[in-house]
């Protein structure tokens, strides 16, 4: 079985700050991990991915996130918060080993409301 | 727009009433999923259809009907549906087994049970 954890409902952070949104996974594999974005009232929305390679990932919007094999987790970060940043932020999981069924079985957290502050 | 989309984005219907949600991409993908987004918990992976067969329908109660005519077309059919039903329903898609890339979401129907 696989799973997310992120265990910050809300992240408040001044704009021009870091942010930081964390996010913990358990696969029995290796995983692919994935940051979704979602403003008000619209769909998620990819931001950035995990694959294989450099433990830093970089994304769209100016957000990364850092892979750590041993701490089994993926937080994103960005170094500059914008007040446009404020939404949900979901953390997503799937492990490489996962196959048949003909699908991607993709398991999300249950989500981070982040609110940057003017 | 993301290349999937879905109408309507607000749906309100009553207890007795029929609908359908409807949910379409042309990005080439050949698996299609529905969740449903209900405030403070996880999303709910509801079907999924790959290469037009359900392959996955996670105990969802038989008032929801999905149908998948074609590889870009999904829908969702309601039918005496429960307040708690109210939600957000998204739509996404994906290639079948190219792992290294995610879901593609449309905006969602926001539906309202009365």
């Amino acid at each position: 079985a696989q799973s997310v954890a992120q265990p910050e409902d809300q992240v408040n952070v001044a704009e021009g700050n870091p942010l930081t949104v964390k996010c913990t996974y358990s696969v029995s594999g290796n995983p692919y991990l994935f940051w979704y974005v979602q403003y008000p009232n619209r769909g998620l929305q990819f931001l950035l991915k995990y694959i294989t390679g450099d433990n830093l990932v970089k994304g769209s919007y100016g957000f990364e996130a850092e892979f750590n094999k041993s701490q089994t987790s993926f937080h994103l970060k960005k170094p500059s918060a914008l007040v446009s940043d404020s939404a949900l932020y979901f953390c997503a999981v799937r492990d490489r080993s996962s196959a048949g069924g003909g699908y991607q079985k993709v398991t999300f957290g249950i989500g981070t409301k982040l609110q940057v502050i003017p | 727009e993301t290349g999937v989309t879905q109408t309507p984005r607000h749906l309100v219907m009553g207890m007795t009433n029929k609908k359908s949600l409807k949910c379409e991409q042309h990005l080439g993908h050949n698996a299609m999923y529905w969740y449903k987004q209900s405030a403070k918990k996880p999303l709910e992976l509801m079907f999924v259809y790959s290469l037009e067969e359900r392959v996955e329908n996670n105990s969802v109660p038989s008032r929801f009907s999905p149908e998948c005519p074609n590889s870009s077309h999904l829908f969702l059919h309601l039918h005496t549906l429960q307040p708690e039903d109210s939600a957000l329903y998204l739509c996404a898609s994906s290639q079948r087994t190219v792992s290294n890339y995610g879901y593609t979401f449309g905006s969602g129907t926001r539906l309202t049970v009365v």
